[in-house]
């Protein structure tokens, strides 16, 4: 089945921790996208690459960061500078900028 | 920056009411405007997808128009079902950036039995 799969489906983080949300597609697409969803805002674009070993800053990059060093695989890394990390993670791909993008399941993400 | 925003925040109709949900944006200058269904603590699914060139698309009992020139889109569902329950989002791509795509807030819709 082709699609985007993320793990794990909750996480929960310690105070002074890094967490990495994993994301992977089998969809061949070139771009992929993290996006952060809080209750009552929409979508916030945290990273985005349109190719292998590139990346871009969203909105919402401070405390965050990323790598893509498999076109299949773009990897979120919640970083203890992030200082509100509970949201709802989304990540995304298709197949260039123009292109319908398709979700995964999400990560929700606690801190304990 | 495109502002994309949506009107209601909230809907509840009784089943087999046709409803309409609303989105608008700030910057006429779209490449495309898609619409998306999300349930309770999952992800996006898309739902329809108009060009610029276009006026409305359809699938089943969906129908989304799109005016760029006032900044609106529409998303008409008709004969609703409690199974329409879910939250619906417009997102807007813009012509130029590479950060080109825009979501609005969402309306929760309930379709009450």
């Amino acid at each position: 089945d082709g699609g985007i799969t993320q793990s794990p489906k909750y996480l929960f983080r310690k105070e002074g921790q890094n967490v990495t949300l994993s994301c992977e597609q089998n969809l061949n697409h070139d771009a992929m996208y993290w996006y952060r969803q809080d209750p009552g805002q929409g979508l916030r674009l945290i990273y985005y690459s349109q190719i292998v070993n590139d990346f871009q800053k969203g909105d919402i990059a401070e405390g965050y960061s990323v790598s893509r060093e498999k076109k299949e695989s773009f990897p979120l890394t919640v970083t203890s500078a992030q200082k509100n990390p509970t949201a709802f993670y989304l990540c995304a791909s298709s197949i260039d900028k123009w292109q319908t993008q398709y979700f995964g399941p999400g990560t929700r993400l606690l801190v304990l | 920056k495109q502002e994309v925003t949506q009107i209601p925040a909230a809907l509840s109709v009784p089943e087999g009411e046709n409803l309409v949900l609303n989105c608008s944006f700030t910057d006429s200058a779209i490449y495309n405007l898609q619409w998306f269904r999300q349930d309770p603590g999952k992800g996006l699914t898309s739902l329809l997808l108009i060009q610029s060139s276009q006026r409305e698309q359809t699938s089943g009992r969906l129908n989304a128009s799109l005016d760029k020139s006032s900044g609106r889109s529409t998303l008409y569902i008709a004969a609703s079902q409690p199974g329409d329950s879910a939250t619906y989002l417009c997102a807007v791509r813009r012509q130029y950036g590479a950060n080109n795509l825009f979501f609005g807030t969402g309306t929760r819709l309930t379709v009450i039995p």
